[in-house]
């Protein structure tokens, strides 16, 4: 049971180019997440998603896309990377039969660097 | 939105003190959670906890969602208790979005 599985670890781009972090989760969760964590700063929202089909925007959604097309996967595209996306990004899942979130269970991370 | 606000910032504790720990937020919730963050970066969940008491060894959580607060408890602190504690909440009204706090770092001295 691998759990929450983030690609890359650690990645670094330029100024303008765009990519994907992937995250899979092996758990059957409906709930999946991607935050972002600055230097010393707490974890910020950028999307989520409560079922395949569905996403939606958090607190810091500018400059992101997501898609949901299955249960396990919910990756993230950054479009024309600027410094300010320099960041760690964590994906996290959870299960929740009921309306709101249940237990969340983390990915490692993924560490971007935009030069 | 909600806002999550934690307190202290910082704490520096003699390995073996307790500690209390704050997560006030400024509306009604249906989730809450208690996470700590390595020295590595790894997050781990601690405590679901949207209301009532729970405890898990040297550690227990109390939210009291009628206040808007939830307090964690740690006794007899270890040095690998050090790292950053975070309370993430979702509110009433929506389904699924959880919010965190800016955390509380405690570094335990040998």
């Amino acid at each position: 049971n691998a759990g929450v599985t983030q690609t890359p670890k650690f990645r670094i781009l330029k100024i303008g180019q765009s990519m994907t972090l992937q995250c899979a989760q092996d758990m059957n969760h409906n709930y999946m997440y991607w935050y972002r964590q600055d230097p010393g700063m707490g974890l910020k929202l950028i999307y989520y998603s409560v079922g395949a089909g569905i996403t939606d925007k958090g607190e810091v959604p500018n400059g992101y896309n997501v898609s949901r097309s299955t249960t396990e996967d919910f990756p993230l595209r950054l479009e024309l990377a600027a410094p300010s996306q320099t960041s760690v990004y964590f994906c996290a899942s959870s299960y929740s039969a009921l309306a709101g979130a249940g237990e969340l269970f983390f990915g490692e991370g993924s560490r971007l660097t935009v030069l | 939105g909600i806002q999550v606000e934690q307190s202290p910032p910082d704490l520096i504790l003699q390995e073996g003190a307790n500690s209390t720990l704050r997560c006030n937020f400024s509306d009604s919730v249906n989730n809450l959670q208690w996470f700590h963050q390595n020295p590595w970066g790894q997050l781990i969940n601690l405590f679901y906890i949207p209301s009532g008491t729970k405890q898990n060894g040297r550690l227990s959580a109390t939210t009291v969602a009628t206040e808007r607060y939830s307090l964690l408890y740690i006794s007899s602190s270890q040095t690998t208790d050090s790292g950053v504690y975070f309370c993430a909440v979702g509110g009433s009204s929506n389904t699924g979005k959880l919010i965190f706090g800016q955390g509380t770092t405690l570094q335990v001295k040998p």
